[in-house]
């Protein structure tokens, strides 16, 4: 079973929409989990971490759900720029840092 | 602040040759990790060195690829013979500790012909 394991997408939504992403993880002593965006042939970048009560910034808000070992980004009122790869990021069994494969957003005009 | 330098930026090769990649890591990072990306997949960790020691190198084609951070620093990654399925990108990344958040380099982005 793969560390990281993310919705395959791609999404295609119109500006304004919300749109959820899901992804589940395997190590359930996991402690660190991070959504990063990566632009269209740039490097990853931290959007956000993910706390255990959730959190949230500005458009965006981030959820963990333990038990079910799954985390989950929402975004609200897309806007054409949120357009990227959103990847799921959780810590592994040697505390190293796993990568979702990347869900794929396009906001449409 | 200065971030993650990788060079080169770009590199083609042929199969069965040698290319070595390098990273500079955040000033007092201790954590670095490569990774390959290969278009359209997520990036793949190929090695992790806390300071000087690997932590984890479970993914590395020990066959052909190498790495080494000797003084904790610097690292560079080595993939010889090359083949065509090594094209990818490959990214350093690195974290002041081993579960805060890592850094990017932009890549090297490999193309084996």
């Amino acid at each position: 079973r793969k560390e990281v394991e993310q919705d395959p997408g791609p999404f295609n939504v119109p500006e304004g929409a919300t749109v959820a992403f899901n992804c589940t993880y395997s190590n359930s002593a996991s402690q660190s989990f991070f959504w990063y965006r990566q632009d269209c042939r740039k490097e990853p970048k931290l959007l956000m971490s993910v706390y255990s009560s959730g959190n949230e910034d500005g458009r965006f808000t981030a959820q963990l759900n333990r038990a079910s070992q799954y985390i989950s980004l929402l975004i609200r009122d897309s806007k054409l720029s949120d357009s990227a790869t959103y990847l799921c990021v959780v810590n592994g069994r040697a505390n190293n840092l796993f990568f979702g494969t990347g869900t794929r957003l396009t906001v449409i005009p | 602040e200065a971030g993650v330098a990788q060079s080169p930026r770009y590199k083609i090769i042929e199969k069965r040759q040698s290319v070595a990649f390098w990273c500079n890591p955040i000033s007092g990072h201790a954590t670095l990790y490569w990774y390959q990306q290969i278009l359209g997949q997520g990036p793949k960790l190929l090695i992790q060195f806390q300071n000087n020691g690997v932590v984890d190198d479970s993914q590395l084609p020990k066959d052909r690829f190498s790495a080494e951070r000797l003084k904790g620093v610097d690292s560079t990654l080595k993939i010889q013979p090359a083949k065509l399925e090594d094209s990818a990108v490959y990214l350093c990344a690195s974290s002041f500790l081993q579960t805060t958040e890592a850094f990017f380099g932009q890549g090297t982005r490999l193309t084996v012909v």
